[in-house]
């Protein structure tokens, strides 16, 4: 049974970056495997999920359009853990931010239990 | 891209069945057939019900069902159970790597 954790501050201030990491379980993120990639969803309070980009094994990664000038997803294999940077974040990034893994088929079948990220003074 | 799009709310009767909408277009759900679904209860993680439109993962009840026609997928929840009331999101791949999530349907045991 594979398992995420999310970790990372709870409260950043406007204009700063969002940082957080996933750590994983009971599977290798350096698995060659090519099922599987690496993803980052949020969902701000009382509305809808948000994908906000993925990693592979490789490296390679891809982001949500609306996103993509502000975020940066990477891997430390070293420590079996993906990492999400958002920067320039506004109140409008307040959210519950999950990680996940994701399996080809664009879909995802390991969640973490998600962690609140507040953006406030 | 744009949010697919789903109905904010359904309902039905314990037994009932109640089919929950989600319409895209051709460049996503109409496009492909990597059409998902999850299941949210309050304060939770979301859970995966069904992938590549009409498959469950094990241990997803068979009461569960899903389908596409062109540009729109639907949920259907069959037997209807109390504890089948839950946030529903639909998700698709929008090509180029993209994916997409709808807004959510809350759904509600009467």
């Amino acid at each position: 049974q594979v398992q995420l954790q999310e970790s990372g501050p709870g409260l950043v201030k406007p204009s700063e970056t969002l940082s957080l990491t996933c750590a994983v379980s009971d599977y290798s993120i350096s698995s060659i495997s090519s099922d599987y990639y690496w993803g980052w969803i949020r969902q701000p309070p009382g509305k809808g999920l948000e994908w906000i980009g993925s990693i592979y094994h490789s490296g390679s990664t891809y982001y949500s359009p609306s996103l993509k000038s502000r975020v940066t997803i990477s891997l430390d294999t070293s420590k079996n853990q993906f990492s999400l940077k958002l920067s320039s974040v506004t109140a409008a990034d307040t959210a519950v931010y999950y990680c996940a893994r994701g399996k080809v088929g664009a879909l995802f079948d390991y969640w973490g239990q998600g962690t609140l990220v507040t953006v406030s003074s | 891209q744009s949010a697919l799009t789903q109905p904010p709310s359904a309902s039905g009767s314990p037994g009932q069945s109640v089919t929950i909408s989600c319409t895209g277009t051709s460049s996503d759900v109409g496009g492909y057939n990597y059409v998902s679904w999850y299941q949210q209860y309050p304060g939770k993680a979301p859970k995966l019900m069904i992938y590549e439109v009409n498959k469950r993962p094990s241990g997803v009840p068979d009461h569960f069902s899903g389908s596409k026609s062109g540009n729109t997928a639907s949920l259907t929840v069959s037997g209807l159970q109390t504890e089948d009331e839950a946030d529903y999101y639909c998700s698709s791949y929008a090509g180029s790597n993209n994916l997409v999530f709808g807004g959510g349907t809350k759904l509600t045991v009467l």
